[in-house]
């Protein structure tokens, strides 16, 4: 099977700091999503980037398809960016999730 | 629009029981996928369905099951519980047709069960 990993596993920034959290997957992949895990435990959808580079305010992502990997880029961070960071891969039949990263972020 | 629903919120049950958990897709969404969230195992796929019919499925035992109702919500059933089933279960729901091709998804905020 696919193996999806997810780096750093946890992260503590200041408000204000910028991230890169990255996912790196070990075959190639129908399709790439990002999630944001809220305190409540929501998930909500950031991103979906099989390939390509997008932005949405202060988050952008990039995913190399080619290289196997994808980042999302986090800038000028606030508290309510806290949370876990998913990110999953459609492979063969199903969606495959990665560990997450978890995001502190303080004021 | 409204959101995915999903009810209830929070469930508690013995081992040995069965339990029945309901999705409400977003309005016009036809594919419905379902998550088994735990601290040990993460995010796991357990299967999808798409217009009444179960398109995918993940590696779990036939104690799960699910099925898909023709305006689209859909219920997951467990059965014979086992204290490892607690977990917080998430449905999502997409526009597309293949979880795992071309969709993005939308969540619902869960059912936590607890199996004691």
């Amino acid at each position: 099977g696919i193996q999806v990993e997810q780096s750093p596993p946890d992260l503590i920034l200041q408000e204000g700091a910028n991230s890169t959290l990255r996912c790196n997957f070990s075959d190639s992949v129908n399709n790439l999503q990002w999630f944001h895990q809220n305190p409540w435990g929501q998930l909500i959808n950031l991103f979906y980037i099989p390939s390509g580079t997008k932005q949405n305010g202060r988050l952008s992502a990039t995913t190399v398809a080619t290289e196997r990997y994808s980042l999302l880029y986090i800038s000028s961070s606030q508290t309510t960016d806290s949370g876990v960071y998913f990110c999953a891969v459609g492979y063969g039949n199903k969606l495959v999730f990665g560990a997450g990263t978890i995001l502190r972020v303080k004021s | 629009k409204a959101g995915v629903t999903q009810t209830p919120r929070y469930l508690i049950k013995t081992r040995g029981q069965q339990v029945t958990l309901s999705c409400s897709p977003i309005s016009g969404h036809r594919s419905v996928s379902w998550y088994q969230q735990t601290p040990g195992q993460g995010l796991q796929f357990l299967f999808e369905y798409f217009s009444e019919t179960q398109r995918n499925k993940g590696n779990f035992p036939g104690r799960f099951s699910g099925r898909q109702f023709s305006n689209s919500r859909s219920e997951m059933n467990v059965s014979t519980l086992e204290l490892g089933d607690s977990a917080l279960y998430l449905c999502a729901s997409s526009d597309g047709t293949d979880v795992a091709t071309n969709e993005k998804l939308f969540f619902g905020s869960g059912t936590q069960l607890s199996v004691l």
